[in-house]
């Protein structure tokens, strides 16, 4: 079982659409949780994180986190062409261990 | 330059040849961290280094070897690699922080588009 599971996708929706990102993960001890986004061409750029659990909201954006099912999304509200990109999952028992999704290739359709 | 910057950012050898990547941030961060990102596969963690000190090394083979003078600067060092090396490399820094709730967020790089022919 690998430690952090992603669907690669590709994901495609139309604008303004809902958009949910998932990953499941293994390892209890992980307490690190990350999203990162990736543009064509680009290194990734952190978009979220939630140290330990819960929720947080930065504008469209919305992380969870639910530890007792393993299991952490990224919602994206009134989503946007600009938002197509690859959404990295980054996991870990601490900052410099971070293990990495496959990432989610996600398009908004004009 | 802002940032974490990385040259080259396309690179072409051969088996033989000998090359290095470049990493700089300028950040005054005192992690910084060597990842491989191949197609459908995700980032795999090669080196990391803290405080100038290697502290990762996750069973990357010799033909890399990296070398972190100081704390701005990260290189990798590539020797006679294979066709199955061809990736994007990502450098990343990072301010290492003893409190535990602080998040010590990994900023990247470009990275370098390596192609080993």
């Amino acid at each position: 079982q690998k430690e952090v599971e992603q669907d690669p996708g590709p994901l495609s929706v139309p604008e303004g659409a809902i958009v949910s990102l998932n990953c499941t993960y293994s390892n209890s001890a992980f307490q690190y949780f990350m999203w990162y986004r990736q543009y064509s061409r680009k290194g990734p750029e952190l978009l979220m994180y939630t140290y330990s659990s819960g929720n947080k909201e930065d504008g469209r954006f919305t992380a969870q986190v639910d530890k007792s099912s393993k299991y952490i999304s990224l919602f994206i509200r009134d989503s946007q062409p600009s938002d197509s990109a690859t959404y990295l999952c980054a996991i870990g028992p601490g900052a410099q261990k971070l293990v990495f999704g496959q990432g989610t290739r996600l398009t908004i359709n004009p | 330059e802002t940032g974490v910057t990385q040259t080259p950012r396309h690179l072409v050898m051969g088996m033989t040849n000998k090359k290095s990547l470049k990493c700089e941030q300028h950040l005054g961060h005192n992690a910084m961290y060597w990842y491989k990102q191949s197609a459908k596969k995700p980032l795999e963690l090669m080196f990391v280094y803290s405080l100038e000190e290697r502290v990762e090394n996750n069973s990357v083979p010799s033909r890399f070897s990296p070398e972190c003078p100081n704390s701005s600067h990260l290189f990798l060092h590539l020797h006679t690699l294979q066709p199955e090396d061809s990736a994007l490399y990502l450098c990343a820094s990072s301010q290492e922080s003893w409190a535990h709730r602080e998040v010590e967020t990994q900023y990247f790089g470009p990275g370098t588009r390596l192609l080993v022919l």
